[in-house]
């Protein structure tokens, strides 16, 4: 079974770009997460989906930060403007949405550095 | 945000020696689950707890899902070098809408 898929895996780019993140979750996950993750943290949830629609984004910096979903299946992150604070490892993840199939599974991450 | 208490926060080995980890809450949670990250990677799911007691393994592995609910625990066993890298525990309280607690991680480092 394929796992999540993310691109790209590593990005560099200047503050007050702008970048964006591909995800693909897992074959009939119907719940797909964005964490982020700075350099000695624990992943922090900026926003999950289910399905299409948004069930929390209560920490994605809404100034900056947006995310879409809009056929269900694959997700875009995009960041703009990138301010120096943003360099992180940006982690999709999915799970299958369901009370007994709540186990998230991770992608490798997209690497972003704000220069 | 609430963030789950792991410890320890690092631990330096040799190799073949047993290690032991956990992580504990002030809230019960319904679901425990612990990944390990490589560094340049996502993390990865080792073992998943879903009941009160639950003792699961996976391999050299064996977790467990505490009694009260509000911790659980990860033990290697015989620990080798590619068992290096980053622990997490995560829990899901209940009522939380499936939104995961992280905790802080735990840096493992074997000695050859």
């Amino acid at each position: 079974e394929a796992g999540v898929a993310q691109s790209p895996r590593y990005k560099i780019i200047e503050k007050r770009q702008s970048v964006a993140f591909w995800c693909n979750p897992i074959s009939g996950h119907a719940t797909l997460y964005w964490y982020q993750q700075i350099l000695g943290q624990g992943p922090k949830l900026l926003i999950q989906f289910q399905n299409n629609g948004v069930v929390d984004d209560s920490q994605l910096p809404k100034d900056r930060f947006s995310a879409e979903r809009l056929k269900g299946v694959d997700s875009t992150l995009k960041i703009q403007p990138a301010k120096l604070e943003d360099s992180a490892v940006y982690l999709c993840a999915s799970s299958l949405g369901t009370l007994s199939g709540n186990t998230i599974y991770f992608g490798e991450g997209s690497w972003l550095t704000v220069v | 945000g609430q963030q789950l208490n792991q410890s320890p926060q690092s631990m330096f080995i040799q190799e073949g020696e047993d290690v032991s980890m956990n992580c504990t809450s002030s809230s019960i949670f319904n679901t425990w689950l612990w990944y390990k990250q490589d560094p340049g990677e996502g993390p990865v799911l080792l073992i998943a707890l879903y009941k009160a007691g639950e003792l699961t393994s996976n391999g050299r592995l064996t977790a467990q899902f505490g009694i009260t609910r509000k911790d659980s625990f990860l033990n290697i066993s015989a620990s080798i070098p590619s068992d290096v890298g980053i622990y997490f525990c995560a829990g899901q309280p209940t009522g939380s809408n499936r939104k995961l607690i992280w905790g802080l991680g735990t840096s493992l480092a074997v000695n050859p």
